[in-house]
């Protein structure tokens, strides 16, 4: 069974600043997607950045960035120029390629806070 | 852009009633998901469906029960409601395919609170 890891339950970067969230999984398959998921204090969940596995560039958007590194099962989220709206919880996900296994795993979470 | 409606957003409830919630999903999206976030949790996977049949099924109890319509809107029927029960329910729509349309785009959620 997949299993996503994400190490860090809470971080902290002060605003204008580079802060990376660590994101681990584990699977057997060789396609899949990863995501990146934010959940402000309004727990509506967002959609911050994709990443499928058969793309070796990684995803950006905007302030929001990958590094997927495959071999290493490993995919972290770095943001950029941090704003205060960055605040909230962030999950890493992961999904089967294609097929009817089509449900998210997601991590525990690392709750990000921005400090003016 | 037209996103996913759950209704209704808060529904409080007794123990041993039921409950259901609705989900209508991004237009043009043929599949649908059901998530449990219980507090300070990560979602949970309950059930989906594709094209009205369902797909796939996670930690659902037996007394939920779940179905998508003609016109792809899903409702999950709870039953028996339990104190445990109280969590706040995701819904989430994608389309059938590879890449991109692989995305799940969530609801609102309902927040239920059993008493």
């Amino acid at each position: 069974a997949q299993t996503v890891t994400q190490s860090q339950p809470e971080m902290s970067v002060q605003e204008a600043e580079t802060v990376t969230l660590s994101c681990t999984y584990d699977t057997s398959e060789s396609n899949y997607y990863l995501f990146w998921y934010k959940q402000p204090p309004s727990r509506q969940m967002i959609l911050v950045i994709r990443q499928e596995a058969y793309k070796q560039q990684n995803a950006t958007e905007n302030r929001f960035s990958v590094n997927f590194q495959k071999a290493a099962k490993s995919f972290s989220l770095k943001i950029s120029d941090s704003q205060l709206g960055d605040t909230a919880m962030y999950f890493c996900a992961f999904r089967d390629y294609g097929g009817s296994q089509g449900n998210l795993i997601f991590g525990k979470g690392t709750k990000l806070s921005v400090k003016p | 852009a037209a996103g996913v409606i759950q209704s209704p957003r808060h529904l409080i409830k007794e123990k041993r009633e039921t409950a259901t919630l609705k989900c209508y999903p991004i237009p043009r999206h043929d599949t649908v998901y059901w998530y449990q976030q219980g507090p300070g949790q990560d979602p949970q996977f309950l059930i989906s469906f594709y094209e009205k049949m369902q797909s796939d099924k996670g930690s659902i109890p037996d007394r939920f029960s779940a179905q998508q319509f003609s016109d792809y809107h899903s409702e999950l029927n709870m039953s028996s409601l339990e104190l445990g029960d109280s969590a706040l329910y995701f819904c989430a729509s994608s389309s059938f395919g590879t890449g991109i349309q692989e995305t799940q785009y969530f609801g609102p959620g309902t927040r239920l609170l059993v008493l």
